[in-house]
């Protein structure tokens, strides 16, 4: 059964905090994709990432920056965090080739900065 | 930029009903597929298809490339088909990401 994890559900932090967000997968895929979800905007590309150690603008990546030192392995980070930034956190995976596979997705973080 | 319009946006239904969501989009594409969001979070894909139709269970997608026009249709449906659904697609320019529609909340009421 394929698998994509998040390390958290929710997640509450305090402006000006630095704050991670893990996504794991098992099923070997080249590329990994994070999102924000918010109400009336569906859902936007923040970074994604072809291969390890390689990473790529999405459409709104200000105030984030990404990690992928393992395959398996893509960190979504948040340098100082501010109260726009709250929001639903998805993470994907998927085979090379884009969306030419199918992509799986991690259950989301929900993140409050107060 | 608004590449991938979904309608209608929210769509109240009594069960058993038969259900359509569009998705038109305004760029060249080589797939496109048709996802699903319960309550809580989680988003699982229904469909992907690039010519058309392709049917699982009661739910049914067809594309219409030259129109630039899909449709998801749910037959008898039912309280737990009540979710949102996305439509997204692939690009034909190289190599670039999906690119979502911003949802079609569906409610079914018993």
């Amino acid at each position: 059964d394929v698998k994509v994890t998040q390390s958290s559900r929710y997640l509450v932090k305090r402006t000006g905090e630095k704050v991670f967000l893990e996504c794991v997968q098992d099923m070997d895929h080249e590329n990994m994709f994070w999102y924000r979800q918010d109400p009336g905007l569906g859902l936007r590309l923040i970074y994604f990432s072809y291969d390890v150690k390689m990473k790529e603008k999405g459409d709104i990546p200000e105030g984030y920056s990404v990690s992928r030192e393992k395959k398996e392995r893509f960190s979504l980070i948040l340098e100082s965090a501010s109260t726009n930034q709250t929001s639903m956190y998805l993470c994907a995976s998927s085979l090379t080739g884009q969306g030419a596979y199918e992509q799986y997705f991690g259950p989301g973080t929900r993140l409050t900065v107060t | 930029k608004n590449e991938v319009e979904q309608s209608p946006q929210n769509l109240t239904a009594q069960e058993g009903e038969f259900i359509t969501i569009n998705c038109s989009y305004s760029v060249g594409i080589s797939a496109l597929h048709w996802l699903q969001q319960h309550p809580g979070g989680g988003i699982v894909s229904l469909f992907m298809l690039s010519s058309g139709k392709k049917k699982h269970g009661r739910l049914i997608a067809t594309i219409n490339i030259q129109e630039k026009h899909s449709s998801l249709h749910i037959t008898a449906s039912h309280p737990r088909d009540s979710a949102v659904y996305i439509c997204a697609v692939v690009p034909w320019s190289g190599n670039t990401p999906l690119v979502f529609g911003k949802g079609t909340r569906l409610s079914v009421i018993a």
